[in-house]
């Protein structure tokens, strides 16, 4: 049962370059997003969130992106950093304001190299 | 900044022992969850716990598994009788239930069952 779908397990970008991790779902309830940064020995980190009543958030050097009807996301790194290595998850979440449950995808690993 | 914080780190039980594993949500959430991540695999969920009650679990929580909030502070998992297959990183998470807010996530107890 793959609602959430990452299909790039690894991604090598060269530092000060543009990261592009992707994101595909099946599930048509889902309306809200999240990307979470995941360190060796340590639980995901919440990075950017969307909902699904808007197609772009930016915080600083991260921006997602949503395409509804292509039922596809993105997490933009730019300028990446080597201190950005680290798995990526995709996850998401139908229902707003309740004890919802998150959807995890299988992760992408980013190297940003020197 | 506020944080989850899990309890043991690393817990090796022998099968069919019962095991507790402890987590401190951050103060002002409402919402409690225990995920886990088998080697290798993603992160599913587990159980979501608000207002001293359970609010969903996955068919993975069966009646071996038990939540509980013993007092103001602590949020527990309690494996009855643990199985080889039990082994992973349990990973607790909290958040305040409002809409389009993220759940936050400890750094995670491995559980090794020999």
């Amino acid at each position: 049962d793959q609602q959430v779908k990452q299909n790039s397990p690894s991604l090598s970008v060269q530092e000060g370059r543009i990261s592009i991790l992707n994101c595909d779902y099946t599930n048509s309830m889902f309306d809200y997003f999240l990307w979470y940064k995941k360190y060796p020995a340590e639980g995901p980190t919440f990075l950017i969130s969307i909902s699904s009543i808007k197609d772009k958030n930016e915080d600083g050097r991260f921006t997602v992106f949503l395409n509804k009807s292509a039922k596809h996301l993105s997490l933009h790194i730019v300028p990446s950093q080597p201190g950005d290595s680290a798995v990526y998850f995709c996850a998401a979440k139908a229902g707003t304001g309740t004890a919802s449950k998150l959807t995890f995808g299988t992760g992408t690993r980013l190297q940003v190299t020197l | 900044e506020p944080e989850v914080t899990q309890t043991p780190s690393h817990q090796v039980t022998q099968m069919g022992q019962e095991v507790i594993l402890r987590c401190v949500p951050i103060s002002n959430h409402l919402y409690f969850y225990w995920y886990r991540q088998i080697l290798g695999q993603k992160v599913e969920f587990l159980v979501s716990f608000y207002n001293n009650e359970i609010s969903e679990k996955s068919e993975i929580f069966d009646d071996q598994f038990s939540v509980e909030r013993p007092d103001g502070s602590n949020f527990t998992l309690k494996i009855r009788s643990t199985k080889l297959e039990d082994s992973a990183m349990y990973f607790c998470a909290s958040s305040t239930g409002v809409s389009y807010q993220p759940q936050h996530f400890g750094d995670g107890t491995r559980l090794s069952i020999l």
